[in-house]
């Protein structure tokens, strides 16, 4: 069975330019889970979309957003991007539903996009 | 809000040495908690995971506990070898919670 994918594996843009990175969850998860990993700052959850729905948001301003496809595939896109935007942005999905909140349900991480900005 | 803290890295071991990481955690309710590990150059994958008091958490040799009472799950291994030499991320979520919360990572050095 085929893992969380990514793409691309890196990315470079300059100031002020977007970016738009992708998720395809494991098959059959409704769930995914964007993450910033940035240097010193360790992981912080940036987005959760889990029917095609933004469920959730970290502290992030607007800039960052996001979409969930009908096949549950997702995008982060980051405009206006800052210097300080730089880092690894990792993408998880897992099992999940508003009537699956009861039990836990693992969340599987992808290898993540290493997204430059110069 | 709730958060996790966990002992500054790196750390460096000599092959064969006991090991222990540090974790606390600040939580309302019972949260499930987490270690996770990123090996060099690959994403996050789960090591081991405890969902209430007292759990013992376990895998590759490595163990956690969950303890309320010093709201802690301290990561321990009796033998380290070479290749667990990565980042290691303790987390938790919160029982009404979707996102998970994450330390800041320890990197740990095994020499051979």
């Amino acid at each position: 069975e085929a893992g969380v994918t990514q793409s691309p594996t890196h990315l470079i843009k300059t100031r002020g330019q977007q970016a738009t990175l992708r998720c395809s969850p494991i098959s059959g998860h409704t769930s995914v889970y964007w993450y910033q990993q940035a240097l010193g700052l360790g992981l912080q959850f940036l987005l959760w979309y889990d029917e095609g729905e933004e469920r959730n948001r970290g502290n992030f301003p607007p800039r960052f957003s996001g979409r969930q496809f009908p096949n549950y595939s997702s995008e982060l896109n980051v405009n206006a991007l800052e210097l300080e935007d730089s880092a690894l942005y990792l993408c998880a999905s897992s099992l999940e539903g508003l009537a699956g909140r009861s039990s836990y349900n693992e969340q599987f991480f992808g290898p993540g996009t290493r997204l430059t900005v110069l | 809000g709730n958060s996790v803290t966990q002992m500054e890295g790196p750390v460096t071991l000599s092959e064969e040495a006991f090991l222990t990481i540090n974790c606390t955690y600040t939580a309302t309710g019972y949260p499930s908690l987490f270690w996770y590990v990123q090996y060099p150059g690959e994403g996050l994958q789960l090591l081991l995971k405890a969902t209430k008091a007292d759990d013992k958490g376990s895998n590759k040799g490595f163990e956690a506990t969950y303890r309320k009472e010093t709201t802690s799950f301290h990561l321990e291994k009796g033998s380290v070898q070479v290749s667990d030499s990565a980042v290691y991320f303790c987390a938790l979520r919160g029982n009404r919670d979707d996102k998970i919360i994450f330390g800041k990572g320890t990197r740990l050095h095994i020499l051979p």
